[in-house]
């Protein structure tokens, strides 16, 4: 999988909207831009995923580049409940079943502040 | 419909033991994949397993470390001879679709393994 790019934390007011940012600049056009989060002490949890329109579903919403090097995930207001690690991943959608597995990198920790 | 099952929960185990965790997909999956987190480090992927098969072990430890995922039952994962090291949180996850650009991935709440 190509790699991505994130900031290593963000801070956010609660209440406020986040916008967290994934640069993938080699990204490949057969490639998913996924996200997944982390809560403390929790397994990851699947958030959105998208190919190249902005996606939107009840936990944030997708917002993807133009020319797909980069892409935001926006949490469109943010709750305590929202601090966890913020993953950024890409997937091909023709792998051979050994590449089906996620490769997480280190992902940007989240901070919401009351 | 219930999520990825994992127990336990959390393990004590001493040097030289054996560590048995366990997996159950969520229903209807048939995909499952165990990955670990040592302490203040990412996630790494250990092994992919479809029934009665592994798909892919390129993360797993090339001894003491080994994975079934039987026809009946949940997925097991055996770490042998224990040592300190192996203190992690192991974490499984199911899925159901086949194309992999589309796949989520369902995570269970994970196993803390400690060894003393």
């Amino acid at each position: 999988d190509a790699k991505t790019t994130q900031p290593n934390s963000m801070e956010s007011n609660e209440e406020e909207p986040v916008h967290l940012p994934c640069n993938h600049s080699t990204i490949s056009g057969t490639d998913y831009i996924h996200w997944y989060r982390q809560l403390p002490s929790q397994g990851p949890e699947y958030v959105i995923h998208g190919l190249t329109s902005n996606v939107n579903n009840r936990m944030a919403s997708l917002a993807i580049a133009e020319d797909r090097k980069s892409s935001t995930l926006i949490l469109h207001r943010a709750t305590l409940r929202d601090a966890a690690v913020y993953y950024c991943i890409l997937r091909d959608l023709i792998s051979s079943g050994s590449a089906r597995q996620l490769t997480f990198g280190s992902g940007t920790q989240l901070t919401v502040l009351p | 419909n219930a999520g990825v099952m994992q127990n336990p929960r959390h393990l004590v185990r001493r040097r030289g033991q054996e560590a048995r965790l366990r997996c159950s997909p969520m229903k209807g999956h048939s995909h499952v994949y165990w990955y670990r987190q040592l302490p203040e480090e990412g996630l790494k992927f250990m092994v992919y397993l479809q029934k009665e098969n592994i798909i892919d072990e390129s993360g797993m430890p090339k001894e003491r470390f080994s994975a079934e995922f039987p026809k009946e039952g949940p997925s097991i994962l055996r770490i042998q001879q224990v040592v300190r090291g192996d203190s992690a949180a192991y974490f499984c996850a199911s899925s159901l679709r086949t194309s992999s650009g589309t796949d989520t991935q369902y995570f269970g709440p994970g196993t803390r393994l400690t060894v003393l």
